[in-house]
Parts: structure tokens; sequence; C-alpha cells
């Protein structure tokens, strides 16, 4: 079964502190991984892809295949890193993204 | 471009009304996605279009929940009749199959009350 697993439904940091937001997933063959953000009041974005292998806002994920995870880094937490992020899966052959439950980031003065 | 445009951004209505929900791809965009979001389950996909034909409906999720698409720049979420469970924020998002799958792009979404 495809199914995308985020633990932590709240993670609380102070600024400054490293972020890891955990990231697993299930599916049979080689998926697409996404970062999705909600910052306050606006829309669903999408944050980085895996295949594009790049930072934003500092944030970087590596696809580790051995251990199906996919989990969002940034060495210095900001304030304005504050919202939800929602990790999500696409396989090669479909549009469908499939969305874990998100985890809530609350980055502390 | 405005971007996804959902209608209304608010909806409170009464058990038992039925419920229309709006959404307007981006142009061009050739993909509609449907989704709901509680604290419980989170973002789950209800129904997605390619070519403004269902493709998959295996999220909705019962005979109460329909939708529509019309045609590229329109589509419709109903459910009749609406229960209290049904409470939840709806969004929409489409995307350009063809360049940078998978890249969605969401509405600013519908919250929906049922009393």
């Amino acid at each position: 079964a495809q199914r995308v697993t985020q633990p932590e439904k709240l993670l609380s940091v102070f600024k400054g502190a490293p972020v890891e937001l955990k990231c697993n997933y299930s599916y049979s063959g080689s998926p697409e991984l996404f970062w999705y953000v909600q910052y306050s009041r606006q829309r669903l974005q999408l944050l980085l892809r895996h295949i594009s292998r790049e930072s934003i806002k500092g944030f970087t994920a590596d696809l580790n295949k051995g251990e199906t995870s996919f989990h969002l880094k940034k060495p210095f937490a900001q304030e304005e890193d504050s919202a939800m992020y929602y990790c999500a899966l696409s396989g090669h052959n479909t549009d469908k993204l499939i969305f874990g439950t998100g985890t809530r980031l609350q980055v502390f003065p | 471009d405005a971007g996804v445009i959902q209608s209304p951004r608010h909806e409170v209505t009464e058990m038992g009304q039925e419920v229309t929900l709006r959404c307007k791809p981006i142009s061009g965009h050739n993909s509609l996605f449907w989704y709901r979001q509680t604290m419980m389950r989170g973002l789950e996909l209800l129904i997605y279009f390619n070519n403004n034909v269902p493709i998959d409906d295996s999220g909705m999720p019962e005979d109460r929940f329909s939708a529509k698409m019309p045609n590229a720049s329109f589509s419709t979420l109903k459910i009749q009749p609406s229960e209290p469970r049904d409470s939840a924020v709806y969004f929409c998002a489409s995307s350009l199959a063809s360049l940078a799958k998978n890249i969605q792009y969401f509405g600013a979404g519908t919250r929906l009350s049922v009393l």
C-alpha cells in the first residue's frame, strides 16, 4: 500500500536550533517525494522535491531509499519557518499525490 | 494569473442541506484535484480529473459526495445531504501534467461548517 507517515503532529523548537521533520513512506517502486508547506493564512505550496536536489529557504531533504525516508532538515530554525509541513509521494505513472498527516512546526523566539 | 480560485471561502450550513463548492483552476492546467483537510486525518485526496475526465474517485467518502468538471476552467464538489462530520477545509488544486509533473498549485480553500 502507498502511504506517507509523519510521526510528529507538532514540533516545537527555539530560534537557531536545528530542525528535522520526519517523513517515512511506503511504496512499491521508485516514488517522487515532495515537501509542501502552509504558512498561516497562506495557501499550501511546494517547498521542495527530491529530484531537484535543491535547498529552499535553508531547508534540504534527502531521499533515503534504504530507510524509505525523506526527512526535512534545516540547521538553524527561524521564526518565519513556523508553519504546517506536509510530506507527499507520487508514483511515476500518476498525477496523484499522497500526503502525510502533516507536522506543525513552531519556532519560538 | 490569479492562481486557483475557490468559492465560497466560508460556508456555514445546516445538516441535510446541499452544499456546492466551486473551483477555477489555473488557465492551461490539465489536472484538477479536490482535497479535504481535517485535524485528525490531514490532507486527503477526494477525486482528481485529467483533461476534465475523472481519473480516481476512490477517496470520495460516500454517495453523498459528487464532483463534476464540465469544462477545463470549472469544477464543482457537491455534498447532498450534508452532515456535521463533513465539516472541514476543502482544497482544490491544479497542475500541468506534461511539465513539472506533480507540482500542484492550491487554492485558498473553502472552510465548511455543517451545524
